[in-house]
């Protein structure tokens, strides 16, 4: 079944720790990007990609980074957790031609 | 620049009863407009999306909404509001036709009671 999926669900961690958060979709979607939400709070755009080896920052600025080596595979990175970094991080594909966003069930992170 | 606003971050409703969830919008450009839905646990969902071809548009869950560019609105409205209803609803904002990017609003939470 075509779908877009994150792991870990959720993540407690402790300060300084290096994490990725995962992202894999099986939907063929060239677009996939990264959203950060925080309770009662509108979704931000962090990072995008548009295609293999394309990456670009989004509209708020994040200290995480990203890589698209593979289609199908959208990781994101943060070097050095900080309490600041806790959040909710969904990830979400669309088609080239299409705006319509498929996204993931998210990733809530917490740094202690 | 585009930015969205939605009125009330927590709406309840009986079940049965019309649902109006608000949305205004701001656009330099012609908008695209969309109306997500967030279920406890899960990922969000598209529900509808304005992409200039009707005023009125029909989503999924009897859920339609209305573009009117005098108000610079784009309300989520069903009828009869059921129990599964409950979620955080999220209005969208794009100003391309298909770049994914997308400014949320804030989102709303609508609770439905028996």
């Amino acid at each position: 079944e075509a779908d877009i999926y994150q792991t870990p669900r959720y993540l407690v961690i402790g300060t300084g720790k290096k994490i990725t958060l995962e992202c894999s979709q099986t939907m063929g979607h060239d677009k996939m990007y990264w959203y950060q939400q925080d309770p009662g709070m509108e979704l931000h755009l962090i990072h995008y990609s548009y295609g293999v080896n394309s990456t670009e920052k989004g509209d708020l600025s994040s200290e995480s980074t990203v890589s698209r080596i593979r289609t199908e595979h959208f990781p994101l990175t943060l070097e050095s957790a900080r309490p600041s970094h806790t959040s909710q991080y969904l990830c979400a594909s669309s088609d080239f031609a299409d705006e319509k966003l498929f996204f993931g069930s998210g990733t809530q992170l917490s740094v202690l | 620049a585009q930015s969205v606003t939605q009125l009330g971050s927590h709406v309840s409703v009986s079940e049965g009863a019309l649902v109006l969830l608000r949305c205004n919008y701001s656009s330099s450009v012609p908008p695209y407009l969309f109306w997500y839905v967030q279920y406890p646990n899960q990922g969000l969902q598209l529900l509808l999306k304005y992409t200039s071809a009707a005023t009125l548009v029909k989503g999924i869950n009897g859920f339609e909404a209305e573009f009117k560019k005098s108000e610079t609105s784009f309300h989520l409205t069903k009828p009869s509001a059921h129990m599964s209803d409950a979620a955080e609803y999220f209005c969208a904002v794009s100003g391309s036709s298909n770049t994914g990017k997308l400014i949320f609003g804030q989102g709303t939470t609508l609770q439905v009671k028996p």
